[in-house]
Protein backbone atom coordinates (compact mmCIF):
# COMPACT_ATOMS: atom_id res chain seq x y z
CA UNK A 1 0.00 0.00 0.00
CA UNK A 2 1.06 3.41 -0.80
CA UNK A 3 1.62 5.58 2.22
CA UNK A 4 3.43 8.13 3.95
CA UNK A 5 4.82 7.84 7.60
CA UNK A 6 5.56 10.08 10.07
CA UNK A 7 6.47 9.69 13.81
CA UNK A 8 5.93 10.70 16.45
CA UNK A 9 2.22 11.28 15.61
CA UNK A 10 2.25 13.73 19.22
CA UNK A 11 4.98 15.11 20.83
CA UNK A 12 5.20 17.83 23.75
CA UNK A 13 8.52 19.26 24.38
CA UNK A 14 10.52 22.16 26.26
CA UNK A 15 11.59 25.25 24.52
CA UNK A 16 15.61 24.44 23.06
CA UNK A 17 15.46 20.60 23.76
CA UNK A 18 16.10 19.09 19.84
CA UNK A 19 14.09 17.11 18.00
CA UNK A 20 13.33 15.28 14.99
CA UNK A 21 9.99 14.60 12.90
CA UNK A 22 10.58 11.22 10.58
CA UNK A 23 8.83 11.04 7.21
CA UNK A 24 9.12 7.98 5.03
CA UNK A 25 7.57 7.18 1.97
CA UNK A 26 7.45 3.99 -0.46
CA UNK A 27 6.53 4.90 -3.43
CA UNK A 28 9.84 6.10 -4.61
CA UNK A 29 9.07 9.46 -5.01
CA UNK A 30 12.13 11.47 -5.69
CA UNK A 31 10.55 14.81 -4.33
CA UNK A 32 9.25 15.32 -0.71
CA UNK A 33 8.06 18.43 0.92
CA UNK A 34 7.35 19.49 4.77
CA UNK A 35 4.23 21.94 6.05
CA UNK A 36 3.43 23.58 8.97
CA UNK A 37 -0.50 24.00 9.54
CA UNK A 38 -1.98 26.84 11.52
CA UNK A 39 -5.15 28.07 12.43
CA UNK A 40 -6.07 30.91 9.78
CA UNK A 41 -2.56 30.57 7.88
CA UNK A 42 -3.50 27.36 6.01
CA UNK A 43 -0.61 24.93 4.71
CA UNK A 44 2.92 26.86 4.21
CA UNK A 45 5.79 24.78 2.72
CA UNK A 46 8.85 24.86 5.36
CA UNK A 47 11.24 23.32 2.83
CA UNK A 48 11.41 20.76 -0.15
CA UNK A 49 13.37 18.03 -1.26
CA UNK A 50 13.35 17.09 -5.54
CA UNK A 51 16.15 14.52 -4.86
CA UNK A 52 18.75 12.90 -2.58
CA UNK A 53 20.93 15.46 -1.31
CA UNK A 54 18.75 17.83 -2.84
CA UNK A 55 16.87 21.06 -0.24
CA UNK A 56 15.72 24.19 -0.59
CA UNK A 57 13.72 26.62 1.49
CA UNK A 58 10.35 26.55 1.59
CA UNK A 59 8.28 30.01 2.70
CA UNK A 60 8.69 29.38 6.57
CA UNK A 61 11.98 27.58 6.71
CA UNK A 62 13.50 29.68 9.76
CA UNK A 63 14.64 27.33 12.66
CA UNK A 64 14.05 24.09 10.85
CA UNK A 65 16.79 21.62 9.36
CA UNK A 66 15.95 18.83 6.93
CA UNK A 67 18.00 16.07 5.65
CA UNK A 68 17.71 13.70 2.03
CA UNK A 69 20.14 11.24 2.73
CA UNK A 70 17.88 9.04 0.88
CA UNK A 71 15.12 8.59 -0.91
CA UNK A 72 12.47 7.30 1.50
CA UNK A 73 13.34 9.31 3.82
CA UNK A 74 12.83 13.04 5.00
CA UNK A 75 13.13 14.06 8.38
CA UNK A 76 12.40 17.78 9.75
CA UNK A 77 14.80 18.91 12.60
CA UNK A 78 14.26 20.99 15.36
CA UNK A 79 17.70 22.55 16.74
CA UNK A 80 16.36 24.54 19.51
CA UNK A 81 12.05 24.35 19.29
CA UNK A 82 10.47 27.76 20.38
CA UNK A 83 7.07 28.31 21.38
CA UNK A 84 6.03 29.92 17.83
CA UNK A 85 6.99 26.19 16.67
CA UNK A 86 4.20 24.48 17.85
CA UNK A 87 1.64 23.44 15.20
CA UNK A 88 0.42 20.95 13.24
CA UNK A 89 2.97 19.54 10.81
CA UNK A 90 2.68 17.44 7.93
CA UNK A 91 5.23 15.58 5.43
CA UNK A 92 4.07 14.92 2.01
CA UNK A 93 5.66 13.11 -0.68
CA UNK A 94 4.96 13.90 -4.50
CA UNK A 95 5.01 12.52 -7.78
CA UNK A 96 5.74 15.22 -10.02
CA UNK A 97 4.59 16.36 -13.12
CA UNK A 98 4.01 19.72 -15.43
CA UNK A 99 0.40 18.73 -15.75
CA UNK A 100 -2.08 18.05 -13.37
CA UNK A 101 -2.97 14.48 -14.79
CA UNK A 102 0.75 13.51 -13.76
CA UNK A 103 1.16 14.97 -10.85
CA UNK A 104 0.13 13.81 -7.19
CA UNK A 105 1.20 14.92 -3.66
CA UNK A 106 0.52 12.44 -1.20
CA UNK A 107 0.06 13.70 2.62
CA UNK A 108 1.60 11.71 5.42
CA UNK A 109 -0.91 11.67 8.72
CA UNK A 110 0.59 14.83 10.49
CA UNK A 111 2.58 15.48 13.68
CA UNK A 112 1.25 17.50 16.03
CA UNK A 113 3.90 19.57 18.22
CA UNK A 114 3.65 21.57 21.38
CA UNK A 115 6.43 23.78 22.36
CA UNK A 116 6.08 24.83 26.42
CA UNK B 1 4.09 36.83 -5.27
CA UNK B 2 2.61 33.27 -5.57
CA UNK B 3 -0.53 33.48 -3.94
CA UNK B 4 -3.97 31.77 -3.73
CA UNK B 5 -6.63 33.03 -2.08
CA UNK B 6 -10.34 31.66 -0.87
CA UNK B 7 -12.86 32.59 2.21
CA UNK B 8 -11.84 31.57 5.09
CA UNK B 9 -15.70 30.49 5.94
CA UNK B 10 -18.37 29.28 3.96
CA UNK B 11 -21.92 27.84 5.76
CA UNK B 12 -24.85 25.70 4.27
CA UNK B 13 -27.82 23.72 4.82
CA UNK B 14 -27.81 20.08 4.49
CA UNK B 15 -28.80 19.03 1.30
CA UNK B 16 -27.50 22.09 -0.54
CA UNK B 17 -24.86 23.40 -2.69
CA UNK B 18 -22.25 24.97 -1.63
CA UNK B 19 -19.63 26.72 -3.21
CA UNK B 20 -15.92 27.40 -2.23
CA UNK B 21 -14.23 30.05 -4.71
CA UNK B 22 -10.71 30.16 -5.05
CA UNK B 23 -8.56 32.50 -7.29
CA UNK B 24 -4.74 32.85 -7.36
CA UNK B 25 -1.52 35.03 -8.32
CA UNK B 26 0.97 31.92 -8.88
CA UNK B 27 3.38 32.01 -11.95
CA UNK B 28 3.02 29.86 -14.33
CA UNK B 29 0.12 28.00 -12.80
CA UNK B 30 -2.64 26.11 -15.18
CA UNK B 31 -4.24 23.50 -13.05
CA UNK B 32 -6.09 23.79 -9.68
CA UNK B 33 -6.32 21.14 -7.11
CA UNK B 34 -8.84 21.01 -4.20
CA UNK B 35 -8.16 19.01 -0.97
CA UNK B 36 -10.09 18.15 2.44
CA UNK B 37 -8.92 17.88 5.49
CA UNK B 38 -10.54 16.52 8.54
CA UNK B 39 -8.95 17.35 11.85
CA UNK B 40 -6.35 14.70 12.70
CA UNK B 41 -6.22 13.21 9.17
CA UNK B 42 -4.12 13.61 6.17
CA UNK B 43 -5.49 16.08 3.38
CA UNK B 44 -6.77 14.04 0.83
CA UNK B 45 -6.96 15.41 -2.88
CA UNK B 46 -11.02 15.76 -4.15
CA UNK B 47 -10.64 16.86 -7.79
CA UNK B 48 -7.80 18.93 -9.99
CA UNK B 49 -7.06 19.72 -13.14
CA UNK B 50 -7.35 22.59 -15.91
CA UNK B 51 -10.65 21.78 -16.65
CA UNK B 52 -13.96 21.78 -15.49
CA UNK B 53 -14.19 17.98 -13.41
CA UNK B 54 -16.54 16.46 -11.16
CA UNK B 55 -15.71 13.37 -8.93
CA UNK B 56 -18.82 12.18 -7.30
CA UNK B 57 -20.56 14.97 -5.09
CA UNK B 58 -17.28 17.03 -6.35
CA UNK B 59 -17.58 19.62 -9.24
CA UNK B 60 -14.41 22.06 -9.99
CA UNK B 61 -15.01 24.72 -12.34
CA UNK B 62 -11.78 26.13 -14.40
CA UNK B 63 -11.06 30.03 -15.39
CA UNK B 64 -7.74 31.05 -15.76
CA UNK B 65 -6.93 32.61 -12.62
CA UNK B 66 -10.01 31.24 -10.62
CA UNK B 67 -11.93 27.95 -9.88
CA UNK B 68 -14.52 27.08 -7.46
CA UNK B 69 -15.58 24.08 -5.87
CA UNK B 70 -19.16 22.38 -5.60
CA UNK B 71 -20.37 20.24 -3.22
CA UNK B 72 -23.39 18.78 -4.42
CA UNK B 73 -26.08 17.25 -1.96
CA UNK B 74 -23.86 18.64 0.88
CA UNK B 75 -24.07 16.85 4.51
CA UNK B 76 -23.16 17.30 7.99
CA UNK B 77 -20.38 14.56 7.45
CA UNK B 78 -19.00 17.15 4.57
CA UNK B 79 -18.11 20.20 7.76
CA UNK B 80 -14.02 20.38 7.22
CA UNK B 81 -11.59 22.49 5.91
CA UNK B 82 -11.02 22.79 2.29
CA UNK B 83 -7.65 23.89 0.55
CA UNK B 84 -7.45 24.98 -3.04
CA UNK B 85 -3.91 24.60 -4.21
CA UNK B 86 -2.35 25.80 -7.52
CA UNK B 87 0.93 24.26 -9.28
CA UNK B 88 3.63 26.65 -10.13
CA UNK B 89 4.92 24.55 -12.98
CA UNK B 90 8.08 26.55 -13.44
CA UNK B 91 9.12 25.38 -9.50
CA UNK B 92 7.16 21.87 -9.40
CA UNK B 93 5.28 23.71 -6.00
CA UNK B 94 2.33 23.24 -4.82
CA UNK B 95 1.21 26.61 -3.56
CA UNK B 96 -1.57 26.14 -0.89
CA UNK B 97 -4.48 29.06 0.18
CA UNK B 98 -5.42 29.53 3.10
CA UNK B 99 -8.20 26.69 3.37
CA UNK B 100 -11.74 27.19 3.87
CA UNK B 101 -13.71 25.92 6.71
CA UNK B 102 -17.11 24.43 5.38
CA UNK B 103 -20.09 24.91 8.58
CA UNK B 104 -23.36 22.69 7.41
CA UNK B 105 -26.42 23.62 9.65
CA UNK B 106 -29.40 20.41 9.57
Amino acid sequence: EAQVTQNPRYLITVTGKKLTVTCSQNMNHEYMSWYRQDPGLGLRQIYYSMNVEVTDKGDVPEGYKVSRKEKRNFPLILESPSPNQTSLYFCASIKAGNRALSYEQYFGPGTRLTVT
Amino acid sequence: KDQVFQPSTVASSEGAVVEIFCNHSVSNAYNFFWYLHFPGCAPRLLVKGSKPSQQGRYNMTYERFSSSLLILQVREADAAVYYCACLNTGFQKLVFGTGTRLLVSP
